[in-house]
């Protein structure tokens, strides 16, 4: 167990549908990632957190935002959903300060089915 | 700019004989390089990583992966694969100002009875 918690751990939805998937850092992780793994694009990074504040941008579209609020859990909307879309979103957590060098701690992910 | 490849997407090696994950990075300044193991329906886990200092990195589960500059490499090995290494292998890299991790492709290894 790597203390990140994502919710829901599976979720089906339909085309031009929106979604909101959510992340519990490990206790005392400032940072927060966002990351995309699919079959044909891999993982991908999508969006990094610090203590509230956006740090560093990936591969994220338009249709996709995130936010990391005051607790420092933080959610990824997505919106407008396309069968595309359909992937494991995993969010990750590292620890207090701006190490290059730090572990990034993964949650189990959340599994996105669009139909 | 930084970039991670992973030779090879699928790697197939028997019960007992030597495991061996390529990974070769680009970076303009020193790197921090990290091996990351997913199994089957779990997130990402720390193997091992380079920092600074010995080059030569001991993990969990018997992997090590040794830094060579010259070569811009950080391939992973274990001596002897288990049934249980079964798994997706990411290398990984970062640096000093950076505020992301690049990850490679994958290497999904399998294990033979």
């Amino acid at each position: 167990d790597s203390g990140v918690t994502q919710t829901p751990k599976h979720l089906i939805t339909a085309t031009g549908q929106r979604v909101t998937l959510r992340c519990s850092p490990r206790s005392g992780d400032l940072s927060v990632y966002w990351y995309q793994q699919s079959l044909d694009q891999g993982l991908q990074f999508l969006i990094q957190y610090y203590n509230g504040e956006e740090r560093a941008k990936g591969n994220i579209l338009e249709r996709f935002s995130a936010q990391q609020f005051p607790d420092l859990h933080s959610e990824l909307n997505l919106s407008s959903l396309e069968l595309g879309d359909s992937a494991l979103y995993f969010c990750a957590s590292s620890a207090p300060g701006q190490t290059a060098g730090n572990t990034i701690y993964f949650g189990e992910g959340s599994w996105l089915t669009v139909v | 700019a930084q970039s991670v490849t992973q030779l090879g997407s699928h790697v197939s090696v028997s019960e007992g004989a030597l495991v061996l994950l390529r990974c070769n990075y680009s970076s303009s300044v020193p790197p921090y390089l990290f091996w990351y193991v997913q199994y089957p329906n779990q997130g990402l886990q720390l193997l091992l990583k380079y920092t600074t200092g010995a080059t030569l990195v001991k993990g969990i589960n018997g992997f090590e992966a040794e830094f060579k500059k010259s070569e811009t490499s950080f391939h992973l090995t274990k001596p002897s694969a288990h049934m249980s290494d079964a798994a997706e292998y990411f290398c990984a890299v970062s640096y000093t100002g950076g505020f992301k991790t690049i990850f490679g492709a994958g290497t999904r290894l399998f294990v033979k009875a």
